[in-house]
C-alpha cells in the first residue's frame, strides 16, 4: 500500500534551518511528484511548493522563495524540504503529499504523509 | 493568485441531514483541476473529490462534487458521525496552488 512516512518533530530557534524528510513506499517513486503543504496551529492549508521526482524540477510559493529548497533522493525514494532563516510564523505541521503526475504540479494530492510539527522558538 | 472562498465557515447539522458546502474562486478554474479534502483533528487531509466531481478511491457515494467556472459545491447526502470534520477545496489549475479557508461541519 502507498505510504509516505515523515521524519519526527523538530524544535528550532529563530534564524535556524530545518529539513523534513518524506519516505515513500508502495509505488514507483519517480512516477509521481511531491508537494509540500503546511498548516499553522488552528489554521488552514498553505501550499509551499512541488518537486518532480522524475527530473527534479521545482516550483515554490513566491512568499517562500529564497528560503526553501526541495530535493529528492531516488535511491531511497525520499523527498526532502528544507526551510531556512526560520521565524515564529513558520511554526506549523508540515505535510508531504503525492501528486498524481510525475512531470507537472497540476494534479490532486492523493496520499499524504502523517505530518511533522516544526516549532520555532525565539 | 486564485483565491478560493469557502462558505459557510461553520455548518451545524444533525446526523442524517444533507450538507452543502460552497467553494467560490476569484477567477475561473478548470473543473479538471478542483479537489475537495476532508481533515479530522490530528490527521492529514484526505482526498475526497478530484476533477470537481470524481470520487477518490474508497470514498463513499454519500459524497458528491459539482460545479464549474468559479462556483463549486461539495454535497454530503446524509451525514454520518464520521463525516463531522473540516473540508477544504483546492485548485491546481495555476500556480500558486491554493486552498480555501475551510468549512467546519459540526454536530448540531
Amino acid at each position: 500500500q502507498v505510504q509516505l512516512v515523515q521524519s519526527g518533530g523538530e524544535v528550532e530557534k529563530s534564524g535556524a534551518s530545518v529539513k523534513v524528510s518524506c519516505k515513500a513506499s508502495g509505488y514507483t517513486f519517480t512516477n509521481y511528484g511531491i508537494s509540500w503543504v503546511r498548516q499553522a496551529p488552528g489554521q488552514g492549508l498553505e501550499w509551499m511548493g512541488w518537486i518532480s521526482t522524475y527530473n527534479g524540477n521545482t516550483n515554490y510559493a513566491q512568499r517562500l522563495q529564497g528560503r526553501i529548497t526541495m530535493t529528492t533522493d531516488t535511491s531511497t525514494s525520499t523527498a526532502y524540504m528544507e526551510l531556512r532563516s526560520l521565524i515564529s510564523d513558520d511554526t506549523a505541521v508540515y505535510y508531504c503529499a503525492r501528486v498524481g503526475r510525475r512531470d507537472s504540479y497540476n494534479r490532486h494530492f492523493d496520499y499524504w504523509g502523517q505530518g511533522t510539527l516544526v516549532t520555532v522558538s525565539s | 493568485e486564485i483565491v478560493l472562498t469557502q462558505s459557510p465557515g461553520t455548518l451545524s447539522l444533525s446526523p442524517g441531514e444533507r450538507a452543502t458546502l460552497s467553494c467560490r474562486a476569484s477567477q475561473s478554474v478548470s473543473s479538471t483541476y478542483l479537489a475537495w479534502y476532508q481533515q479530522k483533528p490530528g490527521q492529514p487531509p484526505r482526498l475526497l473529490i478530484y476533477g470537481a466531481s470524481n470520487r477518490a478511491a474508497g470514498i463513499s457515494d454519500r459524497f458528491s462534487g459539482s460545479g464549474s467556472g468559479t462556483d463549486f459545491t461539495l454535497t454530503i447526502s446524509r451525514l454520518e458521525p464520521e463525516d463531522f470534520a473540516v473540508y477544504y477545496c483546492q485548485q491546481y489549475t495555476s500556480l500558486p496552488l491554493t486552498f480555501g479557508g475551510g468549512t467546519k461541519v459540526e454536530i448540531k
